[in-house]
């Protein structure tokens, strides 16, 4: 089975420029999250969906990041305008949902680098 | 509120020593334990966790984890360091219920010596 599929894997931008980062999720998956990773915050959890509903986005840092999910099966993530401290790795994850252990299937990252 | 202390940012042993990587938690419910480890530009993957069944816990690679309620830790070990399981190593813990989400440590770098 496909895993947690992300892209770009690497995207290097100007600062000012919209980024937006894609998530596919393990089909099935109710629960999709999108974390930041950076040296000096470690892992952070920017927002989660259930059901392709926002549950908790108290973790996006302004007003220009946004989450979406259209749909069970694809979110972005649109940063609008990118700012050099943005830059980090950004994951998505999903989870079954339901009753369940709460596992959670990371992709690979997309490593955003903002000039 | 949960939270995660991984004690130690930086763990370096000898191929073949004991690893231990200490975790300590906070959890205002029964909690979900987790270990994930990460390799060099890769995501996340899981070792182990611990889900209220057995305390000691054993996963993927030889690692295992042991449930210590009244020290509110899930310490990970390894008997016997190998050059592979050089990787950042990150605990995790659930509240339960119908929140999934996971708050994780800050991250411990093992490094193996040979």
């Amino acid at each position: 089975d496909a895993g947690v599929i992300q892209s770009p894997r690497h995207e290097v931008t100007e600062m000012g420029q919209e980024v937006t980062l894609r998530c596919k999720p393990i089909s099935g998956h109710n629960s999709l999250f999108w974390y930041r990773q950076t040296m000096m915050r470690g892992l952070e959890l920017l927002i989660y969906f259930n059901n392709n509903v926002p549950i908790d986005d108290s973790g996006m840092p302004e007003d220009r990041f946004s989450a979406k999910m259209p749909n069970a099966s694809f979110s972005t993530l649109k940063i609008q305008p990118s700012e050099p401290r943005d830059s980090a790795v950004y994951f998505c994850a999903s989870t079954p949902g339901g009753a369940n252990t709460g596992e959670l299937f990371f992709g690979e990252g997309s490593r955003l680098t903002v000039l | 509120a949960q939270s995660v202390t991984q004690l130690g940012s930086h763990v370096s042993v000898s191929e073949g020593a004991l690893v231990l990587l200490r975790c300590n938690y906070s959890s205002s419910v029964p909690p979900y334990l987790f270990w994930y480890v990460q390799y060099p530009n890769q995501g996340l993957q899981l070792l182990l966790k611990y889900t209220s069944a057995a305390t000691l816990v054993k996963g993927i690679n030889g690692f295992e984890a042991e449930f210590k309620k009244s020290e509110t830790s899930f310490h990970l070990t390894k008997p016997s360091a190998h050059m592979s399981d050089a990787a950042e190593y990150f605990c995790a813990v659930r509240s339960g219920g119908s929140n999934y989400k996971l708050t994780f440590g800050k991250g411990t770098l093992l490094t193996v010596n040979p």
